[in-house]
């Protein structure tokens, strides 16, 4: 079984600021990692997402993320943050083998103003 | 252009009407899923397909039905057994890596 964990739920900054987005997740299996966004009103539009290989990776809109093994992470981030961020963030993982279940946190809520 | 549909966007019924919402992908994609999303609750996975004929109950399936007849279709019916239908309705098709690419949701809303 898996779980994640997005450790805010409402994440308020300025614009131009840096942002991070916390996710932590467990899992008795090997995973794939996903971060998506979601606008009002909208489905859910891929982010980035770790398969394997480097750590970093770098998705769109000027967003990256960092997964980290040892403790169950995959941050999200950005250096510079615009109004039009402004939307819900799911983090997600899927079982590398076997279940095709994914399994999605709660979301945070990134709030910026200006 | 590929992706997936959903209609309608938005749906009206009374209380214990039945309701089918429509799934279309024409990503070949072999996973497709259902979603519920309620304020504050993130997405609570209804039921999934794997393959066309055969489909599996999620979280939360009582109150609800699907079919998988075709690769590209995954319709859901909102039975009126549910007893709290009111919320925005997301399908989902996944490729063997687990991307999932999302319609862009059915808002429900039952009086």
């Amino acid at each position: 079984a898996q779980s994640v964990t997005q450790l805010d739920s409402q994440v308020p900054v300025f614009e131009e600021a840096p942002v991070e987005l916390r996710c932590n997740y467990s899992s008795s299996v090997s995973v794939y990692l996903f971060w998506y966004v979601q606008y009002p009103n909208q489905g859910l539009q891929l982010l980035l997402k770790y398969l394997s290989g480097s750590t970093l990776v770098k998705g769109i809109n000027g967003f990256e993320a960092e997964f980290n093994k040892s403790q169950t992470s995959f941050h999200l981030r950005k250096p510079s943050v615009h109004i039009s961020d402004t939307a819900e963030y799911f983090c997600a993982v899927f079982p590398s083998g076997g279940s095709y279940i994914p399994t999605f946190g709660r979301g945070t809520s990134l709030i910026v103003h200006p | 252009d590929g992706g997936i549909t959903q209609s309608p966007k938005y749906l009206f019924r009374k209380e214990g009407q039945n309701v089918t919402l429509s799934c279309e992908q024409n990503l070949n994609h072999d996973a497709m899923y259902w979603y519920r999303q309620d304020p504050g609750q993130g997405l609570r996975l209804i039921y999934y397909s794997q393959i066309v004929n055969d489909f599996q109950k999620g979280d939360i399936a009582e109150g609800y039905s699907v079919s998988r007849e075709k690769k590209e279709s995954f319709p859901l019916t909102v039975t009126s057994a549910q007893k709290n239908p009111t919320a925005f309705y997301l399908c989902a098709s996944s490729g063997r890596q687990g991307e999932q690419y999302f319609g862009p949701g059915t808002r429900l809303t039952v009086t």
